[in-house]
């Protein structure tokens, strides 16, 4: 069974910090790694990919990957308000078609 | 920008009936995907579909379920007869290779 696991959080921060947000994934076999944003009552929206290991940077948006270790973190610097939502990682392993298997998602909260 | 359109935006239905989900995809996207997310829980794939077939289905998409792409932009999601845990939020999904997927708005189905 193939899993991804966050911490769900809340995780608080105060505005202009930086935000880290982790993800584990159990099958080394995997091979995309996406980072989406969910507003309550809202659709996922992509906001990172990554696919090597390494950092991947994006205005404020940092992604990390560590196959060796087989977890994925999104780093968000001077975080803002508008930020707090629940950040959902995403993960397509090799041979499967393409399907995202998803993560619970962590809570953000962004304190002004 | 463009993006997935679904509708409706939410849909109330009885049990037992047959609901049809409507989504159009980005214009030049090649890959559509159902997903569906039950309140507190974690995002579920359901079915991706390429040239015009099924390329893989979940558990989930039994025989109450069916896609089609009846034309050149839409794409339905139907479920013949609706059962109370069908209830949560249908996202429709497309790509233009596969690796990263843009979410439309959802419709939220509640079967009562």
């Amino acid at each position: 069974q193939k899993e991804v696991e966050q911490n769900s959080g809340p995780l608080s921060v105060p505005e202009g910090a930086i935000a880290s947000l982790n993800c584990t994934y159990s099958d080394r076999g995997s091979q995309s790694f996406f980072w989406y944003r969910q507003y309550s009552g809202k659709s996922p929206e992509l906001i990172m990919s990554i696919y090597s290991n390494g950092d991947k940077e994006d205005g404020r948006f940092t992604a990390q990957l560590n196959k060796a270790s087989q977890y994925v973190s999104l780093l968000i610097r001077d975080s803002q308000p508008s930020d707090s939502a629940t950040y959902l990682c995403a993960v397509i392993w090799t041979g499967n078609n393409r399907k995202l298997i998803w993560g619970l998602g962590t809570s953000l909260a962004v304190n002004p | 920008e463009p993006e997935v359109t679904q509708t409706p935006s939410h849909q109330v239905t009885q049990m037992g009936q047959e609901v049809i989900l409507r989504c159009v995809p980005i214009s030049n996207h090649l890959y559509f995907y159902w997903y569906r997310q039950i309140l507190g829980q974690k995002v579920e794939f359901l079915v991706s579909f390429y040239n015009n077939e099924i390329s893989e289905k979940s558990e989930i998409f039994d025989d109450q379920f069916s896609v089609e792409r009846p034309d050149g932009s839409n794409f339905t999601l139907k479920i013949r007869s609706t059962k109370l845990e069908d209830s949560a939020m249908y996202f429709c999904a497309s790509s233009p290779d596969s690796y990263e997927q843009y979410f439309g708005p959802g419709t939220r189905l509640t079967v009562t």
